[in-house]
């Protein structure tokens, strides 16, 4: 059973570029939600798809965006990079978009900005 | 709006328990806990709903004290594979959608 694939692993960036995450949830999983995780911190909510509509969105700038397809995988897209958006940026995949059901996670895109 | 974990850190000798806490400002409807290890994903541990529930294993069980938005992982007789960080996830109940993470508590069992 694949669980959730997230694709790059590792990618580099220079300041002012724009990157595109892609995310396959877990089979079974209609919900995508993408976090980022500074070294040392615990991972910090961006947003959350749902039926292919963007459902609940954390402190994150307009720089931002993303979509879900209707096969329930998603794109996180971020515009006009800068140092601090250096960061693992994950996904994790879950069942009706309530939280009464464990998330499931990939094992990120590890995104250097320079 | 983070739900706060305490300890931030701990060390343990193999077979010690140990005792991670997590706490909100607001009320919750559900408690996540996970574990991960360095380099690796986030995995899953048990969940707790609304309703004062616990749950686990005969090793790692979890608390959630409704009224006090407190929730409790409990490792017992710890092995060598519990090191890592463990972090709470907690939803409130007028955002159940939106999971939010603590910062973690980083865990490391030696021999």
């Amino acid at each position: 059973d694949a669980g959730v694939t997230q694709s790059p692993t590792h990618l580099i960036k220079t300041r002012g570029q724009q990157v595109t995450l892609r995310c396959s949830p877990k089979s079974g999983h209609d919900t995508v939600s993408w976090y980022q995780q500074a070294l040392g911190q615990g991972p910090q909510f961006i947003f959350q798809y749902y039926e292919e509509e963007e459902r609940q969105r954390g402190n994150f700038p307009d720089r931002f965006s993303g979509h879900q397809f209707p096969n329930y995988s998603s794109e996180l897209n971020v515009n006009a990079l800068w140092l601090g958006d250096s960061a693992l940026y994950l996904c994790a995949s879950s069942l009706s978009g309530q939280t009464n059901y464990g998330y499931t996670f990939g094992s990120g895109t590890r995104l250097t900005v320079v | 709006q983070q739900p706060v974990q305490s300890p931030q850190a701990v060390i343990l000798r193999e077979g010690e328990d140990a005792v991670i806490n997590c706490s909100s400002s607001k009320a919750l409807y559900s408690v996540h806990w996970y574990r991960q290890k360095h380099g690796e994903a986030p995995v899953f541990l048990m969940i707790l709903l609304k309703g004062g529930e616990q749950k686990g294993h005969e090793k790692i069980s979890a608390s959630f004290n409704e009224k006090k938005q407190q929730s409790s992982l409990y490792l017992t007789a710890s092995q060598l594979s519990y090191s890592g960080t463990y972090f709470c996830g907690t939803a409130w109940m007028d955002s159940s959608y939106k999971l939010i993470f603590g910062s973690g508590t980083r865990l490391l069992v030696r021999p």
